[in-house]
């Protein structure tokens, strides 16, 4: 059991471009999450997945926003045209299909948008 | 306003003290979590607690959950150093399978 990878760990890119991030889950993982963290606060949802199926995206999340999961596997977070207010912790969580709901998170890609 | 308050938001001992942090709700959760997350890392599960009045323990950590299930403590004895990080509860409100978190105690522990 290698746990949650992201990738990668830190990204500082130029207001405008478009960054993606990539999330390995544990393997018998089917639900995978991700999340924004800023200074002072806790994991905010953002969307996530069933197997490949997206359930449920937050009302936070704009259009600039997209998560893929083919195959129900790896799953990708695009950010388009980035602004200096996407700079956050961007967390990826899987877990069980359980009532507990237990997370299970990677070390999170830091986002710097200058 | 947050689903699930936590306090202190920041709590600065000596090592070897004691602590207490608080997750509270006015919603009712079929269970709660607690996660530990040191800096640039993510968030870490310790425990969850499941039934209303239940009390677990993992080594200097006792874990309660409320008897109607709206609010758990974590209680810290004889801190060390080792135990800084930030704590966060969450939950899960109406069985949505979408966890809401609260946002942290910061715990610092000096030696």
């Amino acid at each position: 059991d290698t746990g949650v990878s992201q990738d990668p760990r830190h990204k500082i890119t130029k207001r405008g471009q478009n960054v993606t991030f990539r999330c390995d889950p544990i393997s018998e993982h089917n639900r995978l999450y991700w999340y924004r963290q800023t200074l002072g606060q806790g994991p905010e949802f953002l969307t996530y997945f069933q197997n490949e199926a997206q359930l449920e995206k937050s009302r936070l999340l704009s259009d600039r926003f997209s998560a893929e999961r083919p195959k129900g596997s790896f799953s990708t977070l695009e950010i388009q045209r980035t602004e200096q207010g996407d700079s956050a912790m961007y967390l990826c969580a899987s877990s069980l299909d359980s009532s507990y709901n237990e997370q299970f998170f990677g070390p999170g890609t830091r986002l710097t948008v200058l | 306003t947050q689903l699930l308050e936590q306090s202190p938001q920041f709590l600065s001992i000596q090592e070897g003290e004691n602590l207490t942090v608080y997750c509270n709700s006015s919603s009712v959760f079929s269970s709660l979590q607690w996660y530990r997350q040191e800096p640039g890392e993510g968030p870490v599960l310790l425990v969850t607690v499941v039934t209303g009045g239940e009390v677990k323990k993992l080594k200097r950590l006792t874990f309660q959950f409320g008897d109607a299930r709206k609010d758990s403590s974590l209680h810290i004895t004889a801190a060390q150093p080792g135990d800084t990080g930030l704590y966060l509860c969450a939950g899960d409100p109406g069985g949505s399978y979408i966890p809401t978190f609260g946002r942290g105690t910061s715990l610092i522990v000096h030696p």
